[in-house]
Formats: structure tokens, sequence, C-alpha cells
């Protein structure tokens, strides 16, 4: 069965310094997997995403993330952290023996410090 | 977001009484989403649907029952309503069930709240 596990339930930076958000996935097949944000009161927008394409996905506002198999991994970067960055972002996993329902972590809160 | 509203965003009901929220879209999309938020949980499935007139449980399901006699719409009923359905409800849409093209498209939520 598949799931998703977001290891913070907080990260805290600066501006300026680097964004690191965590996720491993348990999966049984090869997933889809994706990153979400929802800012205060708002919807859920899509950051990026990987379907067995390339394993360095490159999404929206310099965010990217790396699948990787052997760590069941799938960590959201960005370089550099701006105010308008704080926000939940949301890890999702789906595949074949999940009926491919999109499976959502729990969120992580990104907290940014001026 | 663009092709896909909820109504109502907001809703305050009584215990006890039936509530009904609608997902419309616009984009012809076979696969339709109900989840639920609530803090420290995530978004949680209460029922999805592949096609008109064929859905599907979800993680949280009691309680709720869903309708897609359009392929356009999908109603979620809470058939009575408690204070534990407290809650904002997303509906997501998918052209395909990997998401492979254009990921899940969310609407903006329904905030419904039972006093």
């Amino acid at each position: 069965a598949q799931s998703v596990t977001q290891l913070d339930s907080h990260v805290s930076v600066s501006e300026g310094t680097p964004v690191l958000l965590r996720c491993n996935y348990s999966s049984s097949y090869s997933p889809s997997l994706f990153w979400y944000v929802q800012h205060p009161n708002k919807g859920l927008q899509l950051l990026l995403k990987y379907t067995s394409a390339a394993t360095l996905v490159k999404g929206i506002n310099g965010f990217e993330a790396e699948f990787k198999k052997s760590e069941t991994s799938f960590h959201l970067t960005k370089p550099s952290a701006h105010m308008s960055d704080a926000a939940e972002y949301f890890c999702v996993v789906s595949e074949p023996g999940g009926s491919y329902i999109p499976t959502f972590g729990r969120g992580t809160s990104l907290i940014v410090h001026p | 977001d663009a092709g896909i509203t909820q109504s109502p965003r907001h809703k305050v009901t009584e215990t006890g009484t039936p509530v009904t929220l609608r997902c419309h879209q616009t984009e012809n999309h076979r696969y339709m989403y109900w989840y639920r938020q609530d803090p420290g949980h995530g978004l949680r499935l209460i029922h999805y649907s592949y096609g008109v007139k064929d859905t599907d449980k979800g993680e949280v399901s009691d309680g709720y029952s869903v309708s897609r006699s359009k392929t356009e719409d999908f109603l979620l009923t809470l058939e009575s309503a408690t204070s534990s359905q407290t809650s904002v409800y997303f509906c997501a849409i998918s052209e395909n069930p990997t998401g492979e093209n254009y990921g899940y498209t969310f609407g903006s939520g329904t905030r419904l709240t039972v006093v």
C-alpha cells in the first residue's frame, strides 16, 4: 500500500537561506510524486511532479525535488527562501497498487523569518 | 482555480441536518475526488469518482455519500451532519488517474461548520 511521510511538521528558515522539506514514501510500484503548496486560507497549487521521467524535477518559484528510489525519498528544496514562500507544503503519492488515488502527507509548515 | 468551482464557499449548519456540497468542473476530466482537511491530518480522501455513476469510498467515508450523474458535477452529501464533520472540504479533478499531465487540480474549498 502506498503511503507518504513528511518528516517535519514545521521548518523555520531565514529569508535568503536554503529550504529543505523532507518527504519519504512507501510504494510497491513506480509511483507518481507531487509537491503542493497551500498559502493561508487558500486552495492547493501544484509546485512540481515526478512521473517516471527525469529524477530531478524543477517546479515553479525556484523549487525543485529529486526522486531517489534507493532512499524512497522526494525532498523539496529551494536555494534561497523568500518571505512569500511561507505556507503549508504537502507531499503526495499515487501508484497503481493504490488505484492511483492521491495520498497526502500530513504537511510541513514553512516559516520564513526576515 | 480555473475550471473547477466549489459551492458554497462557506456554510454553517446544525447538527442532524443534511448538507450537500457541490463540485463543478468545465475541464471534462474523468476523475474527481473529495477530500477533507483537518489540522495535523493533511488531506484525507472521502470519496472519489472515475466516471459518471462510478464512485468508490475513500479513507474517511463514514457519514458521507456522493453522486455523479454528469461528468461535470460531483456532489458530496453529509447525510446527518455532526460536529466531527466540521472541516474544510476540497474537490479535485484529474484528466488521468496518475496525474502525469497536469497533476490534480483543486478547488478553492468549502469551509463547513456544524453547530
